[in-house]
């Protein structure tokens, strides 16, 4: 299965300001796709990033808030746009294979 | 639409079994199961494709009813490594089309 560098494991960031988030698979892969995961709770997707086209964002995220880039095959970047504390979470990054959805290690954002 | 899974937690004495399951609301593609540990990324357990078909993996195994929409996750002689929370994962679209929903989670605890 691949495997996926994901950085940075975590972060501290003020209010305001934005932090990219970057994904680097060691295989090409047409989708990848970028998860939040809110403490104890569940996964959520924000959007699916094909390599070539704009991403597709899910109901509730919006493009001028996560914009994510998506320059080739192996590489993806989030941007959590002006932050405010409710953006404090995990972000995670998913490419599929056929051994299922592989998983970067997290981004875990505090925003104070 | 999040799949629903029951029960939301269960905590078992280790070599005991345990049933979570996975409830969708729309046709599935596939059920996908992971398990998180805390802190750490979800990891892929099995995948069941539309047709109704039972897997196994070592003392792990599932099923998935198609025409139920849900699918059953089975542990049997629990260990204290089967601790952790587990998702299933479902896909409505075929290949080309794969966008992963989890469900709500079961937090599983093993006790010696």
């Amino acid at each position: 299965s691949a495997v996926i560098s994901q950085k940075p494991s975590r972060d501290i960031c003020q209010r305001g300001t934005s932090l990219t988030i970057q994904c680097q698979v060691d295989s090409q892969v047409t989708m990848m796709f970028w998860y939040r995961q809110q403490p104890g709770q569940s996964l959520t997707l924000i959007a699916t990033a094909n390599q070539g086209s704009e991403a597709t964002y899910e109901s509730g995220f919006v493009i001028d808030k996560f914009p994510i880039s998506r320059p080739n095959l192996t590489f993806s970047t989030l941007t959590v746009s002006n932050m405010s504390p409710e953006d404090s979470s995990i972000y995670l990054c998913s490419v599929n294979s056929f051994y299922g959805y592989t998983f970067g290690s997290g981004t875990r954002l505090t925003v104070v | 639409q999040q799949p629903v899974q029951s029960p939301q937690a269960v905590i078992l004495r280790e070599g005991e079994d345990a049933v979570i399951n996975c409830s969708s609301s729309k046709a599935l593609y596939s059920v996908h199961w992971y398990r998180q540990k805390h802190g750490e990324a979800p990891v892929f357990l099995m995948i069941l494709l539309k047709g109704g078909e039972q897997k196994g993996h070592e003392k792990i195994s599932a099923s998935f009813n198609e025409k139920k929409q849900q699918s059953s996750l089975y542990l049997t002689a629990s260990q204290l490594s089967y601790s952790g929370t587990y998702f299933c994962g479902t896909e409505i679209g075929g290949f080309g089309n794969e966008k992963l929903t989890f469900g709500t989670g079961t937090r599983l605890t093993i006790i010696p």
